[in-house]
Parts: C-alpha cells; structure tokens; sequence
C-alpha cells in the first residue's frame, strides 16, 4: 500500500532549537508539497517541489525555515531557530508528474515549541 | 475575497440525512477540483475529484459551476462515519499547487 512517510510524528522541542521533518513520498511521485495547519490558518501551503527542485517557497519563513530535497525519496524540512509560533502540525504530500492532479498527504509531524 | 471560501459549520445532521456544502472559488482559471476529507487529528484524505459533468461515487456527489465559479457536494443517506471536516481543494490555472479552503465541519448523530 503506497503512501507517503513523515518522521518524527511527534516533536516537542524547546525554543530556539533546530527541528528537522522528514518526508518519503510516494515511490513514483515527483512532485513533493510542505504545508503546515493551523487551528487559526488551516492548510497553509509552505514549499514544493517538483523533480527535486523548488518551484516554490513563498509561504515559508526564509530566515528561519528551509526545505530541501537531497534525493527524489526524501524531502526535509528544517526550523533554526524554532520559536513558539511554529507550533502546528506540518504536512507532506506526494503527487504524480500530471500536471493538475491530487495530492497525497503522509500522517503529519505535530510540531510544539516550549 | 479569499482563494477558496468554505463556511465552517459545524453542520448538524442526523443520520439518514442529504446534506450538501458549497465552495467558492476566486480564480476564473482555475483547473482542477477536489474534495478532500480529514478526520480529527488525521491528515486530509481525498474524497473525490470534481469533473465539469459533474461525478458521483456511492453516496456523494460532486459539481462544478464554473461561471458562478463554485463547486459542490452532496452526501446522501449520512452515516456517522461521514462526521469529518470537508476541505474544498483547488489547483490553480498553470500551477501544480493545491489550495486548501478552511473546511467544512461536518458532523452526524444517531
């Protein structure tokens, strides 16, 4: 049964430090999303990539966040320094090369920041 | 006018009950369509795509209006499995990207 990975499902870290979030996507899949949810913002789209590269981060914080593909089965996304405000549930998902099609979400990583 | 507009809800059904939510969409370009469905605490799951026919699958069914620019789901016969939030996903006209409206919370009782 295909589906998409993220590790760590959970993390509690104190402020001001580094938090990584892994993602595997669908073998297959070449075109990677990040989103994060809030209570507040729902599903905000953060970065995505398509055949490993970025095509777009503008919804992400570039002083502190960063997000990267090192190989077509993993993607990554990094906070330093984290800070209480990040605290949400981010999301990865997968989607085929067609253009307009769905996308296919991993169980999420719950972010909270002390 | 934001992207993709929901009303929250909750709506309140009992089972056996046709519900239906709507969802409107800010730009005319815009190419393709989905419902997607998430459970409390779980990540969103796609429920449907939404074809410009219309579709159906088992007890939903999905429309697009593309002049009033909205689109549309109906839930026949509710069960208390269908009680989730109903995301309306819209991709954008040249973009592989999806936008999310806020959901529609949705919940059946016996």
């Amino acid at each position: 049964d295909a589906r998409v990975t993220q590790t760590p499902r959970h993390k509690v870290t104190e402020m001001g430090q580094e938090v990584t979030m892994r993602c595997q996507p669908i073998l297959g899949h070449n075109t990677v999303f990040w989103y994060r949810q809030t209570m507040m913002q729902g599903l905000e789209l953060l970065a995505y990539f398509r055949n490993r590269a970025p095509l777009d981060d503008s919804g992400m914080p570039k002083d502190r966040f960063s997000a990267e593909m090192p190989d077509a089965t993993l993607a990554t996304l990094k906070i330093q320094p984290s800070e209480p405000r990040d605290s949400a549930v981010y999301f990865c998902a997968s989607g085929s090369s067609q253009m307009t099609g769905p996308a296919f979400f991993g169980q999420g990583t719950r972010l909270t920041v002390v | 006018r934001k992207e993709v507009e929901q009303d929250p809800g909750p709506f309140n059904v009992p089972e056996g009950a046709t519900v239906a939510f709507n969802c409107t969409y800010s730009n005319s370009a815009s190419q393709s369509f989905f419902w997607y469905r998430q459970d409390c605490r779980k990540e969103p799951k796609l429920l449907m795509s939404v074809y410009s026919s219309g579709n159906e699958d088992g007890r939903f069914t999905a429309q697009l209006n593309r002049a009033s620019q909205y689109i549309s789901l109906l839930i026949r016969d509710s069960k208390l499995s269908d009680s989730a939030t109903y995301l309306c996903v819209v991709t954008p006209s040249g973009y592989s990207t999806l936008t999310f409206g806020k959901g529609t919370m949705l919940l059946v009782s016996p």
